[in-house]
């Protein structure tokens, strides 16, 4: 079964600063898409990030950019200068066509924003 | 376009009540997911449907049911409420299965 590991449960950055947050995963498949979430206090799950595992290519959204290592099951996500806005908690997830239609999830990363 | 709506917002039951939680998309989806997310874990399945007229189980199905009998609506039910089911509740759509989620705002219930 696929598995989504977040080893980081919070994290904090000054405000302007960079940070990335850690995920790996766990899977045998080749063909599989990757997600950032995050999740304001709202509560609401916006798409910050996806990523296609056939593209070698680094996914990038303005201020935020992943490190896809496919070889080491590695997808972390670099946030540039930081704002107050980015404060909340990050998902990873993973879909594949052989996951039962799911998306897995990780843990989560709390994010907290220093003024 | 409002996008993925779900109603209730909050709803506290006592341990044996029924209800329905109500996700509704305006983005013409064919894939509809209901996910429970509890403290300290990520978004679980607990059903979803591949199209109208379509349901399937998914990570964590026991003691919910749901029906998806027009394409824009997806329809959770709790038969006879637990404790164990208080959890916050999303909605999820997507055009294809591998397509982007976009989530409903959520519904917080409380079984007591």
């Amino acid at each position: 079964a696929q598995t989504v590991t977040q080893s980081q449960p919070e994290m904090s950055v000054q405000e302007a600063e960079t940070v990335t947050l850690s995920c790996t995963y766990d899977t045998s498949e080749s063909d599989y898409y990757l997600f950032w979430y995050k999740q304001p206090p709202s509560r609401q799950m916006i798409l910050v990030i996806r990523q296609e595992a056939y593209k070698q290519q680094n996914a990038t959204e303005n201020r935020f950019s992943v490190n896809f290592q496919k070889a080491a099951k590695s997808f972390s996500l670099k946030i540039s200068d930081s704002q107050l806005g980015d404060a909340a908690m990050y998902f990873c997830a993973y879909w594949s066509n052989f996951g039962n239609e799911k998306l897995t999830f990780g843990t989560g990363t709390r994010l907290t924003i220093i003024p | 376009n409002a996008g993925v709506t779900q109603t209730p917002k909050f709803r506290v039951l006592k341990t044996g009540q029924s209800m329905t939680l109500l996700c509704a998309q305006d983005m013409n989806h064919e894939y509809m997911y209901w996910y429970r997310q509890d403290p300290g874990m990520g978004l679980r399945l607990i059903h979803y449907s591949v199209g109208e007229g379509t349901t399937a189980k998914g990570e964590v199905p026991d003691g919910y049911n749901v029906s998806r009998l027009k394409k824009q609506n997806f329809l959770l039910g709790l038969e006879s409420a637990a404790p164990s089911q208080t959890s916050v509740y999303f909605c999820a759509s997507s055009y294809l299965g591998a397509g982007t989620q976009y989530f409903g705002p959520g519904t917080r219930l409380l079984v007591l």
